[in-house]
Order: structure tokens, then sequence, then C-alpha cells
């Protein structure tokens, strides 16, 4: 049972263009939501990260929509740029006794043309 | 520099072959996870620990073990690899547990023939 459904799977975009990528999930227990940005022969690394008693979460280009109610939260990147092409994730995770365990959405392949 | 290491970075082996691939972290973190990555399929967790001695299961757990003796270190043991542990594994380490933000090594991509 995946518990994190992410799409679109790839997404193209011109530069200067707003990126777009979303994630669903299933168990309302979850309570912090990150997006990492991996390069190709990196690890990931933390891009942002919301909690959902906020419904917007803002850092320069990049800004975590949040909707409690749908269970839904997204990821904008606002004036792309060819050196955001890499891979995101979106993740959810809870505290408490499962405060070890993350979920991880698919994985979403952007390409930035310039 | 705060960091997560693994070694090695790449390794071919063959099916049955015991191995072992390392991870340490310069944080102090309290916890630590495993992950494999797969095309398509993004990051599932194997295992994690949220202390030392402390250990859990996470969503894809068969055919591997972990151990946590210090607090810096958390290896990934594969008794009897499979060729279907062919994958990208990633350690990371977070200081809160995963409401906090994760920090991953470098991977190592596994081979197993």
């Amino acid at each position: 049972q995946q518990q994190v459904k992410q799409s679109p799977q790839s997404l193209i975009v011109q530069k200067g263009g707003i990126s777009i990528i979303n994630c669903a999930y299933e168990n309302t227990a979850f309570d912090y939501f990150p997006w990492y940005q991996q390069f190709p022969g990196k690890g990931p690394a933390l891009l942002i990260a919301i909690r959902p008693d906020v419904s917007e979460k803002k850092e320069g280009r990049f800004t975590i929509s949040f909707n409690k109610s749908a269970k839904q939260f997204s990821l904008h990147i606002m004036d792309s740029q060819p050196g955001d092409s890499a891979t995101y994730f979106c993740a959810a995770s809870m505290r408490g006794t499962n405060a070890g365990k993350s979920t991880f959405g698919d994985g979403t392949t952007l390409t930035v043309k310039p | 520099e705060a960091q997560v290491t693994q070694n090695p970075r790449y390794l071919i082996t063959v099916t049955g072959k015991k191995l072992t691939v390392t991870c340490s972290q310069n944080m102090n973190h309290e916890y630590m996870s495993w992950y494999r990555q797969d095309p398509g399929l993004g990051l599932r967790q194997i295992y994690y620990s949220m202390n030392v001695e402390v250990t859990d299961k996470g969503d894809v757990p068969e055919g591997y073990k972990v151990s946590r003796k210090e607090k810096r270190n958390f290896p990934l043991i594969l008794e009897s690899p499979s060729p279907n542990q062919t994958s990208l594994y990633f350690c990371a380490s977070s200081e809160g547990g995963q409401s906090s933000e994760q920090y991953f090594g470098p991977g190592t991509r596994l081979t197993v023939t």
C-alpha cells in the first residue's frame, strides 16, 4: 500500500516557467511533509518542508502548498531555471512510536529547458 | 564538515556472498536509516534506528540486517545477496526522527550477479 502518491513522473518546463509537482497522502497521522531534491550521482537533500498547521511555506522560488482536508501538498518552483533540473521527492513522516518511519513518493524528474 | 559517509560507493558481487555496506555520520544524530532507490519506485525505507541498540523494520526489510552498536555507525548487512537486491542504497541520519531534516549519504550502487 503506497501511502504517498506523487505526480507527474516527469515534467518538462521552459526556463522562467512554473513547475508544479503534486503529492497525496493517506495516513492522517503524518505531520511532517518535506521535499527533497536529488541531482544525478548525489544523495537527496532537503529543499523545503512543511507541517500541517500551516497552508503554505515559501523559501525563495520554492513554495509548498498544503491542503489538509484534501490530504494533498504540492511543490511550486517559480521562475524555473536549468539548474533546477533534478529529481524531486515528496515524503511524509510522523512523530511518536513511528518517529523513525518515513514514506517517499516515487519521484518526479524535472527538466528545465533553456 | 557535517556529513554522512558510505562505503563502498560501488560494489559488484555474486549471489550468496555476504557483504556489508558501512555508514557513518559525524553529527551526533540519534536517528539513522537505510533506503534503497529503484527506478520508478522512489526511496523505500529498509530499516531505521532510533538510538544505539534500537532498530526497527521499514517497508522492505526482507533480506537485510542492520546493527547499531555505536551512535555514529549503522552498517547494512546482506547475508545472502540475490539479484533482486541490485539497487542504489542510501544511508541517512536525522537529529529528531523523521519529523526533521534527513541528511543523506552519497549512495552505494550494488550489483548482484
